[in-house]
């Protein structure tokens, strides 16, 4: 089983400010399969990234995905208001694994 | 509109069996492949199970292999879990939501979740 590891695991900082989570797979996951979800309280998650760098219909272009093979990278370029939630990635390869957020709170 | 609506969640005591349902509109229901996923309180996400869209092939996630069975029926829009030998570390939201397998692997439209709690 493929673990996602997301760092860190709390992040603090203000509106206007850029926002870089981390996630780290335990073995290579191929592109086509690393998605990025938002979730906030008392909601389900709702895809933001797919495909490791496509953002969902929607999603404004603030927020960015990037990287390849064990290491990938959610990018918000300037924090907005309604960007602080807890943010989940997610590969499917032979099974399917979350990794266990990173929550994003305002400073 | 994509609406999922799952219903049937509760109290069950460890050991106990539970079934729960999940209505689907807005969308052809028989295009797409289905998931479950839970959330336990306060904590992440952890895919449970998915099933293609004929039944052929299911696949479960290891911590509830044996002992869950999803199904769907296609005429009803409806998916389902069968949930037995229920353990307190089952205790969470469970959600249904479409699957991408042909596409990303992602869960595009979710429910609001059913809550099980599994509790003597």
């Amino acid at each position: 089983e493929i673990v996602l590891t997301q760092s860190p695991g709390t992040l603090s900082l203000s509106p206007g400010e850029r926002a870089t989570l981390a996630c780290r797979a335990s073995q290579s996951v191929s592109s086509s399969y690393l998605v990025w979800y938002q979730q906030k309280p008392g909601q389900a998650p709702r895809v933001f990234v797919y495909g490791a760098s496509s953002r969902a219909t929607g999603i404004p272009d603030r927020f960015s995905g990037s990287g390849s093979g064990t290491d990938f990278t959610l990018t918000i370029s300037r924090l907005e208001p309604e960007d602080f939630a807890v943010y989940y990635c997610q590969q499917y390869g032979s099974s399917i694994t979350f990794g266990q957020g990173t929550r994003l709170e305002i400073k | 509109q994509v609406q999922l609506v799952e219903s049937g969640g509760g109290l069950v005591k460890p050991g106990g069996s539970l079934r729960l349902s999940c209505a689907a509109s807005g969308f052809t229901f028989s295009d797409y492949y289905m998931s479950w996923i839970r959330q336990a309180p306060g904590k992440g996400l952890e895919w449970v199970s998915y099933i293609s869209i004929s039944s052929t092939y299911t696949n479960y996630a290891d911590s509830v292999k044996g002992r869950f069975t999803i199904s769907r029926d296609n005429a009803k829009n409806s998916l389902y879990l069968q949930m037995n030998s229920l353990r307190a570390e089952d205790t969470a939201v469970y959600y249904c939501a479409t699957f991408g397998y042909d596409s990303s692997g992602e869960f595009d439209y979710w429910g609001q979740g059913t809550l099980v709690t599994v509790s003597s």
